[in-house]
């Protein structure tokens, strides 16, 4: 089944301790793409990637990191996470070329005290 | 960025027909999603126009109309189900290649 998979779903941690959520996608799309979404805020873009090794910063970057070694992964990194934080994240894939849409993962939601 | 707008809110009543609009303003235009997110859930792919015109799928069109940078989507037979967030997508053509921009999102209300 073609899919965009998310881990953790849900994760509860503390200010400054370093936390990774995974994204992997098994479409072999060159795009990827992490969000963030809060209330009244919609989804904003946090970094994308054209293919392997290429990634540039979203619209909200400050704060978070990215790696993309393989096509089919590209997890996100919080060094340091604070409070503001706190939020509902996706990762989503596309091909690079052509009409195809977004797909999205399950999404992660992240409370960080 | 992109400027993308869409109502915050709707209402409406189970049977009826509603249109949720969406205008954007964007440099390489290369195309018009609509997606539909339950809440705490991941967005869901709905229609897709990149041509001016109205694209029907079952229950659910979108129209578009590029040079006046409007969109719309129509949900007929309206089902309580239908109760979610309705997201504007706009991919904007950079360097030959696709970058998405989302709307905040218009949240329907469907009552009985």
């Amino acid at each position: 089944e073609a899919q965009v998979t998310q881990n953790p779903r849900y994760l509860i941690t503390v200010t400054g301790k370093k936390l990774t959520v995974t994204c992997s996608q098994n479409m072999n799309h060159e795009y990827m793409s992490w969000y963030r979404q809060d209330p009244g805020l919609g989804l904003r873009q946090i970094y994308y990637s054209m293919n392997v090794e290429v990634t540039d910063k979203g619209d909200v970057p400050e704060g978070y990191k990215v790696s993309r070694k393989e096509k089919r992964n590209f997890p996100l990194i919080l060094e340091s996470p604070s409070p503001n934080q706190t939020s509902l994240y996706f990762c989503a894939s596309s091909p690079g070329q052509g009409y195809s849409p977004l797909h999205f993962g399950n999404g992660t939601r992240l409370t960080v005290t | 960025g992109q400027n993308i707008d869409q109502p915050t809110e709707m209402t409406a009543t189970e049977g009826a027909i509603v249109q949720i609009n969406c205008t954007y303003q964007t440099s390489g235009f290369n195309g018009l999603f609509w997606y539909q997110q339950h809440a705490g859930e991941a967005p869901t792919f709905l229609s897709y126009n990149v041509l001016d015109g109205l694209e029907e799928k079952g229950r659910f069109s979108s129209f578009l109309s590029r040079s006046k940078g409007y969109s719309y989507l129509l949900l007929k037979e309206l089902q309580m189900k239908d109760s979610a967030s309705y997201l504007c997508a706009v991919r904007d053509k950079w360097n030959n290649f696709n970058k998405f921009y989302f709307g905040s999102g218009t949240k329907l209300n469907v009552k009985p």
